[in-house]
């Protein structure tokens, strides 16, 4: 049964950095493209970006400029940056597992979430 | 980029009738690249249908998916009180790469 674990700071300041991260358990954790993906009242759910255990990430463009994500295979965790965050960021946060995608074939789903993390963004 | 129009916004019904859920995309897309979710309220997504008509592991076969090229379907027979909740299509996209539909609210009459 594949686990996902995610924790980190709950309560930001306007222009402070929020850093998740998210543990992965009783599964694969290679080949597959680990998530990030927010959900909030005014814009719903978010695609923030994926990472692979290779290390390439692919972010959203409307948020590129401020997301750095990274990985960590040797702990099966993966990890989300988002800077200088605004109110704009508030929203519950989840990591969550992408497709592992063949030279043939590819179901682009998310088939395992973490819990999901509050995050408000206020001074 | 690619926008996702569910239909309706809010679906009011009583257990056990049938209820049928729209998602229709600004362009065609493979079928591969069609997912549902059900949302709960307090709960991460859970992911019922991809490939636009496999039911993930677990999913009870009341759900079911169809659809093709711009127009999906989830249609859920026989409603159990445990299915009312948000109902999200979502599809993989060139940039951002998935998208996610503003949802359907399945509740109740």
């Amino acid at each position: 049964q594949v686990e996902l674990q995610q924790w980190g700071a709950g309560l930001l300041k306007p222009l402070e950095t929020l850093s998740l991260s998210c543990a992965v358990s009783g599964g694969s954790f290679s080949g597959y493209q680990w998530t990030w993906i927010r959900q909030s009242p005014e814009k719903g759910l978010e695609w923030i970006g994926e990472i692979s255990d290779t290390g390439k990430a692919n972010y959203n463009p409307s948020l590129q400029s401020r997301v750095i994500m990274s990985i960590d295979t040797s702990k099966n965790q993966f990890s989300l940056n988002l800077n200088s965050v605004t109110a704009a960021d508030t929203a519950v946060y989840y990591c969550a597992r992408g497709p592992r995608c063949s030279s043939s074939s590819c179901y682009f789903r998310f088939a395992y979430w973490g819990p999901g993390t509050q995050v408000t963004v206020s001074s | 980029d690619i926008v996702l129009m569910q239909s309706p916004s809010t679906l009011s019904l009583s257990p056990g009738e049938d209820a049928t859920l729209s998602c229709r995309t600004s362009e065609s897309i493979y079928s591969s690249y069609l997912a549902w979710y059900q949302q709960k309220p307090g709960q991460a997504p859970r992911l019922l249908i991809y490939g636009a008509s496999i039911r993930a592991t677990g999913i009870p076969d009341r759900f079911s998916g169809s659809g093709s090229g711009t127009h999906f379907t989830l249609t859920i027979n026989r409603l159990e009180p445990e299915d009312f909740a948000m109902y999200y299509c979502q599809q993989y996209d060139r940039s951002p790469r998935y998208v996610f539909g503003q949802g359907t609210k399945l509740q109740i009459k």
